[in-house]
């Protein structure tokens, strides 16, 4: 069964300190790998993007790694800032799929507090 | 900057009622998606749209669902008799690719609240 799973499920930081979190999935065969924002009540913003190839992929004080062996991920967080307070959503796509049809994890809420 | 557009943001409807979800993708894209997310669920995949025809949808996405692209703008999602389980967010998306890694982009969604 194509299953992505997401830990922890809820996670608390002080601002500026970095944080990790994770991702594994079963969806195969495996196409790419991506990580969604999602505030509140909105959509879903795009991270990162990373296919099997890729290992680490960065968006500023986002960095993104991949390792499709053990079919693991990691979202590292640095420098904290409040608003970095959303869920974080790893989402897998399989080879031969539009590229729409996509397998969601249930996301890690992240808290930043001041 | 272009982005996917919905409309209600909200809708209240009573069981058993037609609902019609609407979405203005970003102008040049040509693939349509529609998700849903049950309230402190994970989002689901519903159909894949292009080309005027649906091309995957899951098991969610059965006979009471529709999707339409009545004009050069607009995709639409009807639920025919609505149930209370299908209370939800629903997101539209579009993107220029229909397959590989292509950038995905999500409207805000509709919340749909059926008594």
């Amino acid at each position: 069964k194509n299953q992505v799973e997401q830990s922890p499920q809820s996670l608390i930081i002080l601002e500026g300190k970095n944080c990790t979190l994770q991702c594994n999935y079963t969806v195969s065969p495996f196409s790419n790998l991506r990580w969604y924002k999602q505030d509140t009540g909105r959509g879903p913003v795009s991270l990162t993007i990373m296919t099997f190839s890729e290992n680490t992929k960065s968006n500023g004080r986002y960095t993104a790694t991949l390792d499709a062996d053990t079919k693991q991920s990691s979202l590292h967080i640095t420098a904290s800032q409040l608003s970095d307070s959303a869920s974080y959503i790893c989402v897998v796509s399989r080879q031969g799929s539009t590229l729409g049809r996509l397998y969601f994890g249930r996301g890690t809420q992240l808290t930043v507090w001041p | 900057e272009p982005e996917v557009t919905q409309t209600p943001s909200h809708q209240v409807t009573q069981m058993g009622q037609e609902v019609i979800l609407r979405c203005v993708p970003i102008s040049n894209h040509l693939y349509f998606y529609w998700y849903r997310q049950i309230l402190g669920q994970k989002v689901e995949f519903l159909v894949s749209f292009y080309n005027n025809e649906i091309s995957e949808k899951s098991e969610i996405f059965d006979d009471q669902f529709s999707v339409e692209r009545p004009d050069g703008s607009n995709f639409t999602l009807k639920i025919r008799s609505t149930k209370l389980e299908d209370s939800a967010m629903y997101f539209c998306a579009s993107s220029g690719e229909g397959l590989g890694t292509g950038e995905l982009f999500f409207g805000e969604g509709s919340r749909l609240t059926v008594l």
